[in-house]
């Protein structure tokens, strides 16, 4: 079964940097698309980004000169890292798998999510 | 961006009945290739989102036919019937068929 988990520090000071880790198990990330999703307070929820199995990555505009995912295939996991985050950027934060070919597009599989406070 | 609006925000529910739940986008989400990319979510409390439905009206794997999807164009509906108390929680609708994917705003259903 595919199992995804998330880590990272739960608190970031503004003006700096998140970064996450989403460790996956029981499925190769070589395989598919990978992806980030947050919710925010009050229920918002924003698509991020996702690498693919190749390794090449598309962003949300939105976020797209604050954002990088990256992967390390050997240990099967894939990053999240934004950039100069503000209170704003305060959310749980969730890696998925995102089945992407004809008759798919969606997220199938995520991880229980980790939680972001960006405060000083 | 495709605005996706879900309604009701809060759906007060009896177990044992029958709900809608209303997403519209505000543009048709039929892609190029013909299928229509629009999909249903639950997050139950403490939990992560689950997939119930892809694409309108498919359920994914293990969701009880009380989940029911359809619609087209740029409306779409879920319907859960027989309500359960494993059924309480947020429910989403996701459209990857435009560039960025957005989700709806949510849907609260908790007991009446």
């Amino acid at each position: 079964e595919v199992q995804l988990q998330e880590s990272g520090p739960g608190l970031v000071k503004p003006s700096q940097s998140l970064s996450l880790t989403c460790s996956v198990t029981g499925y190769s990330i070589t395989s598919n698309y990978w992806g980030w999703i947050r919710k925010f307070p009050g229920n918002k929820m924003e698509w991020m980004g996702y690498i693919s199995y190749s390794g090449s990555t598309s962003y949300n505009p939105s976020l797209k000169s604050r954002i990088s995912i990256t992967r390390d295939t050997s240990k099967n996991q894939f990053f999240l890292q934004l950039n100069s985050v503000t209170t704003e950027d305060t959310a749980t934060y969730y890696c998925a798998r995102y089945i992407r070919g004809y008759n798919s597009h969606y997220f199938d599989y995520w991880g229980q999510g980790v939680m972001v406070t960006v405060s000083s | 961006d495709v605005l996706m609006t879900q309604t009701p925000v809060s759906l007060p529910v009896s177990l044992g009945g029958q709900v809608s739940i209303s997403c519209r986008s505000s543009q048709s989400l039929v892609h190029s290739d013909g299928n229509t990319y629009l999909h249903w979510y639950l997050q139950k409390p403490g939990q992560s989102p689950q997939l119930l439905i892809y694409r309108v009206s498919n359920r994914f794997s293990g969701v009880p036919d009380r989940f029911s999807g359809s619609g087209s164009g740029t409306d779409f509906t879920l319907k859960i019937s027989r309500v359960e108390p494993e059924d309480l929680g947020v429910y989403y609708c996701l459209q990857s068929t435009h560039f960025p994917l957005t989700f709806g705003s949510g849907t609260k259903l908790e007991i009446k």
